[in-house]
């Protein structure tokens, strides 16, 4: 079992509406970063998390460190969100582990 | 700023050649870190520094790998001799403290024929 457990690996919805990723973890962790890579490979810093929630726009990632989960919410989603969504965590001094990552695909 | 810097952008090359990627990281920004992504693996951290000193290289697959960081705006990723199975994404990160953001270059596509 992966010790960063991404739901769902794919996912595609129709343009504005409200999305959810989930992050499920096994380790202790001191932060949570969400990473949006573009279709074109580049990778964007979203968020990071050590507890609570943090908004940016129509992105919002929360965190609950006792469940050991997280959740990406994208309201109003348009197609420009198609992206792949990872979530990684940061245990100790350099133990960064990385989900599998999240396809979505908004379309118009 | 122009961003975390990454050089070449592709690189191919043959199995058994020296291959060097370059990463300029954004001005002031104290922690440098070198990651691979592959298909099978998804993204993996290979090595990071803070202050041009290397802190973490567990995530180094192997021998034929090192990096470096003379100084603070330049870092290099050397793979000797390279193999087929090196063939991925790298990617360089910085970021200016512990637990900040982290600044993704646009990662150099490495093909090993």
């Amino acid at each position: 079992k992966n010790e960063v457990e991404q739901s769902p690996q794919n996912l595609t919805a129709q343009e504005g509406e409200f999305i959810t990723i989930n992050c499920s973890y096994s380790v202790g962790i001191s932060a949570l970063h969400w990473l949006q890579q573009h279709p074109g490979g580049g990778i964007v810093s979203l968020f990071m998390l050590s507890s609570g929630k943090k908004k940016h726009g129509r992105l919002i990632a929360t965190i609950n460190i006792q469940e050991k989960h997280s959740s990406l919410h994208i309201t109003a989603s348009h197609p420009r969100d198609s992206a792949v969504y990872i979530c990684a965590v940061k245990g100790g001094v350099n133990d960064m582990r990385f989900g599998a990552g999240t396809r979505l695909t908004v379309k118009p | 700023d122009a961003g975390v810097i990454q050089s070449p952008r592709h690189e191919v090359t043959e199995m058994g050649q020296e291959v060097t990627l370059r990463c300029k990281p954004i001005s002031g920004h104290d922690y440098l870190f070198w990651y691979r992504q592959t298909m099978m693996r998804g993204l993996e951290l290979l090595i990071y520094f803070n202050n041009n000193v290397p802190i973490d290289d567990s995530g180094m697959p192997e021998d034929r790998f090192s990096a470096k960081m003379p100084n603070a705006s330049f870092s290099t990723l050397k793979i000797q001799p390279s193999e087929p199975r090196d063939s991925a994404v790298y990617f360089c990160a910085s970021r200016w403290d512990r637990e900040g953001t982290q600044y993704f270059g646009p990662g150099t596509r490495l093909t090993v024929l």
